[in-house]
């Protein structure tokens, strides 16, 4: 299986300053010139939100500040101006192979 | 706008076998591939397996609990199913189903969860 690993497990940032979570696989997601990994957004009692696949494309009506970048085993999700409403768990998850597996989870505050 | 309904209960006794349904609308279960995840503060998110018809229907397990899961659909009600067997107290946890269409590899659209506790 390949092992998510999440970094920080959590951070606190101001409103309207650049947040950063990173996400690490144990082995490599690139497959066809693609790399499969997600990124979902859960806020408390909700379902997981997709908010990035293939490391950068965003998903339909996610808001342009947050970004995902990287490759092969070491990826980025940036919110390059947090909001309020961006308070919530992010996890990365990796879809180049079965078992789908998620990262542990990043909890971002308003500092 | 594709829509997944969970239903089933909230609570089974451990060595009996949990059972959730997950209502589809919006698409066709014939079409995409359909997961079932779980949560718990122990074990993070957990896919557990997955249904999907390409010419004939096929299922993928986690190994973790292949012994004893069952993922099923019901073409007639446009719906499908979680059948997990044997549970203990360390299957409770927060189950949801999820769609993945063909075009993206991934989950896109999730029901709303389930906690189901195993309990006496």
């Amino acid at each position: 299986d390949i092992v998510m690993t999440q970094s920080p497990d959590s951070l606190a940032v101001s409103l309207g300053e650049r947040a950063t979570i990173n996400c690490k696989s144990s082995q490599s997601v690139l497959y066809s010139s693609k790399n499969y990994l997600a990124w979902y957004q859960q806020k408390p009692g909700q379902a997981p939100k997709l908010l990035i696949y293939w490391a950068s494309t965003r998903e339909s009506g996610v808001p342009d500040r947050f970004s995902g970048s990287g490759s092969g085993t070491d990826f980025t999700l940036t919110i390059s101006s947090l909001q309020a409403e961006d308070v919530a768990v992010y996890f990365c998850q990796q879809h180049s192979s079965l078992p789908l597996t998620f990262g542990g989870g990043t909890k971002v505050e308003i500092k | 706008q594709v829509q997944l309904q969970q239903s089933g209960p909230g609570l089974v006794k451990p060595s009996q076998t949990l059972s959730l349904t997950c209502a589809i609308s919006g698409d066709s279960v014939s079409s995409n591939t359909w997961n079932w995840v779980r949560q718990s503060p122990s074990r993070g998110l957990e896919w557990l397996g997955r249904t999907y018809y390409r010419s004939k229907w096929s299922v993928d397990y986690a190994v973790s609990v292949k012994s004893r899961i069952t993922i099923s659909p019901d073409t007639s009600k446009n719906q499908f199913s979680l059948q997990l067997s044997s549970v203990t107290p360390e299957d409770t946890a927060v189950y949801y189903c999820g769609r993945n269409p063909a075009e993206v590899s991934t989950i896109t659209d999730w029901g709303q969860g389930t906690l189901v506790t195993v309990s006496s």
